[in-house]
């Protein structure tokens, strides 16, 4: 069965200090994998798709996520962390079939002056 | 912007009310989705549609029912509405067989007393 796990349910960070936001998957072939951010009161958007082009994926707003697939991670980062980033940032997980849509429990991401 | 609004934005009823929740998409897309967000379990899969009048369920659809008479329009149904339907609801769409990308809605958050 497939499943995501974000391993940190909030990370805190100081501004301008790297960003790191943990995702593992299981999944019994290759699935596409997602990170979404969700600021307060807003919808989700999307940060970032991998669908196996490329291993180290980059997204919106400078973050970037490397798919590792003997450690069936998926993680997020960004050099340095902005006020703008605090927000909630889902890892979503899509296996090829399509049949199923499967979000993290998400991690809430503060950014400390 | 993937052109969807959801409606109404905020409801507020009482337990054993009919509510109904609009999605609305301008761009004519095929596939589209309804999602529940409660803390802790990120967002699940209600139901979803893969063109007009084709529906299936998602994995948390107990409780809910939708229809889809036009390829712009999605109807969620709580038939009788529980405190345990109290959540933020996601509509979102699919561009199309070949993109696996979903673009979500603004939401909807609904409150039963």
């Amino acid at each position: 069965a497939q499943s995501v796990t974000q391993l940190d349910s909030h990370v805190s960070v100081s501004e301008g200090t790297p960003v790191l936001l943990r995702c593992n998957y299981s999944s019994s072939y290759s699935p596409s994998l997602f990170w979404y951010v969700q600021h307060p009161n807003k919808g989700l958007q999307l940060l970032l798709k991998y669908t196996s082009a490329a291993t180290l994926v980059k997204g919106i707003n400078g973050f970037e996520a490397e798919f590792k697939k003997s450690e069936t991670s998926f993680h997020l980062t960004k050099p340095s962390a902005h006020m703008s980033d605090a927000a909630e940032y889902f890892c979503v997980v899509i296996p090829p079939s399509y049949d199923k849509v499967i979000f993290g429990p998400g991690t809430s991401l503060s950014v400390i002056p | 912007d993937a052109g969807i609004t959801q409606s109404p934005r905020h409801k507020v009823t009482e337990t054993g009310t009919p509510v109904t929740l609009r999605c609305h998409q301008t761009e004519n897309h095929r596939y589209m989705y309804w999602y529940r967000q409660d803390p802790g379990h990120g967002l699940r899969l209600i139901h979803y549609s893969y063109g007009v009048k084709d529906t299936d369920k998602g994995e948390v659809s107990d409780g809910y029912s939708v229809s889809r008479s036009k390829t712009e329009d999605f109807l969620l149904t709580l038939e009788s509405a529980t405190s345990s339907q109290t959540s933020v609801y996601f509509c979102a769409i699919r561009p199309g067989l070949a993109e696996d990308t979903q673009y979500f809605g603004p939401g909807t958050r609904l409150t039963v007393l």
